[in-house]
């Protein structure tokens, strides 16, 4: 079966870039869903970034879209986040997954980025 | 774009059944019937529990259910279990191609 896993630095110093990867294991990313992420702050909700497809069209979330980077590589499989000039509030477990026609189906474990000053 | 509106806890009796809402706009609840809901445990990542307003996923129990009216989507969980504490999102499409979350309820077994 499909499975999603996040790999990337786990601290980012205030107004660098993050950037984060998630290797996509088990089946193809070029299928009919979208490859999104999601982040959570610390005791805190859901917060959707942002989508793509393997084609290349993107969808973001207009309240950090002059931030966020979403990209696929089709030949490693995998697809990829960059939000740039992070601060603190950036602080978050970051989560990959894929979207299909049931909802947000398949996710990766998270993983946790600290934004240190 | 505001996140959807969630009551932050719910709690109930074991066997109890309990509804959790989910509040939003006619350009997202209210105008697609693109409504999914999550659980989520401590520590780890979230669980589709319903797509498409009503629908379950293949292995979820049919103690849970969904259903939509007007602008607020809503979760019930009959037969309320020990199992079922946890935090639920809901979520939607909106007419911007954007997925928006709502702010998570805590549900508590009393």
């Amino acid at each position: 079966q499909v499975q999603l896993q996040e790999s990337g630095p786990g601290l980012v110093k205030s107004s660098e870039s993050l950037s984060l990867t998630c290797a996509v294991s088990g089946g193809s990313i070029s299928t009919f869903n979208w490859w999104t992420w999601v982040r959570q702050p610390p005791g805190k909700g859901l917060e959707w970034l942002g989508e793509i497809y393997h084609s290349g069209n993107t969808n973001y979330n207009q309240s950090l879209k002059s931030r966020v980077t979403i990209s696929v590589d089709k030949s490693k499989n995998q697809f990829s986040l960059r939000l740039i000039s992070v601060t603190a509030a950036d602080t978050a477990v970051y989560y990959c997954a894929r979207v299909a026609r049931n909802g947000v189906d398949i996710w990766g474990q998270g993983t946790l980025v600290s934004v240190s000053s | 774009q505001s996140a959807l509106t969630q009551p932050a806890s719910v709690s109930g009796s074991p066997g109890q059944s309990i509804t959790i809402s989910c509040t939003g706009s006619n350009n997202d609840i209210g105008g697609y019937n693109y409504v999914s809901w999550y659980q989520q445990f401590p520590g780890k990542a979230p669980k589709v529990m319903i797509y498409e307003v009503s629908n379950r996923p293949s292995g979820v129990s049919n103690r849970f259910s969904g259903s939509k009216s007007g602008n607020t989507a809503s979760l019930t969980i009959s037969g309320l279990q020990a199992e079922d504490e946890a935090d639920y999102y809901c979520s939607s499409y909106t007419g911007s191609s954007a997925l928006l979350f709502g702010g998570g309820t805590k549900v508590t077994v009393l």
